[in-house]
């Protein structure tokens, strides 16, 4: 059974930083790319980042470029989002989800339950 | 960027009725393998997204065959045969094609 489980959301002051954490099993990790997709609260999906199977390539959305990492642990079959300089706008549920591989791009077919971030003071 | 545009944002529909959720790119979505990477995704209340369709026209393992897409060029459509009950949600086109991929704004389908 393919499971993605999401951690390390919460509650930050604007200008604050959080990693989440995204732990995989039941597909060959290391085969994917990996994205990350947050969503507003009652607003539409976006996506935000992703990364490559190895690691070498990650690309991220203009609005939080510079801000956000995306990377990952091949071995611990795990996906990050470093999330620094953060603003009220970031506001949103944030998803894991198995993006795609060399056959097929933006699969997009397995999401995780998500991991809240709120950006307040 | 390419933007998605969805019409109706939102969808009352009669049980047992046909639904149809228009998606319109604002360029094409030919990558360059050839493929279109323009899927559909549905959320009910609660839950995280599921995919129901792929490359257009695909339908996931598990989804009713009342779901259908269609679609080429900058114009695909998510039809729903008869609507049930437990189609109720919100329902998002995504393109793939293109970096940044992009969603739609989403559309709210909901029993009249």
């Amino acid at each position: 059974e393919v499971q993605l489980v999401e951690s390390g959301g919460g509650l930050v002051q604007p200008g604050g930083s959080l990693r989440l954490s995204c732990v995989v099993s039941g597909f060959t990790f290391s085969s994917y790319w990996m994205s990350w997709v947050r969503q507003a609260p009652g607003k539409g999906l976006e996506w935000v980042g992703q990364i490559k199977e190895d690691g070498s390539e990650q690309h991220c959305v203009d609005s939080v470029k510079g801000r956000f990492t995306v990377s990952r642990d091949n071995a611990k079959s795990s996906l990050y989002l470093q999330m620094n300089n953060l603003r009220v706008e970031d506001t949103a549920l944030y998803y894991c989800v198995r993006d795609g591989d060399v056959n097929f791009r933006a699969m997009f077919d397995y999401w995780g339950q998500g991991t809240l971030v709120t950006v307040s003071s | 960027d390419v933007v998605m545009t969805q019409s109706p944002l939102s969808l009352p529909v009669t049980l047992g009725q046909p639904a149809s959720i228009s998606c319109r790119s604002s360029q094409g979505l030919v990558n360059t393998d050839g493929n279109i990477y323009l899927s559909w995704f549905q959320q009910r209340p609660g839950q995280s997204p599921r995919r129901l369709i792929y490359k257009v026209s695909n339908r996931d393992s598990g989804v009713p065959d009342r779901f259908s897409g269609s679609g080429s060029g900058t114009d695909f459509t998510l039809k729903i045969s008869r609507v049930e009950a437990e189609d109720v949600g919100v329902y998002s086109c995504m393109q793939g094609s293109h970096g940044p991929f992009t969603f739609g704004q989403g559309t709210k389908l909901e029993i009249k």
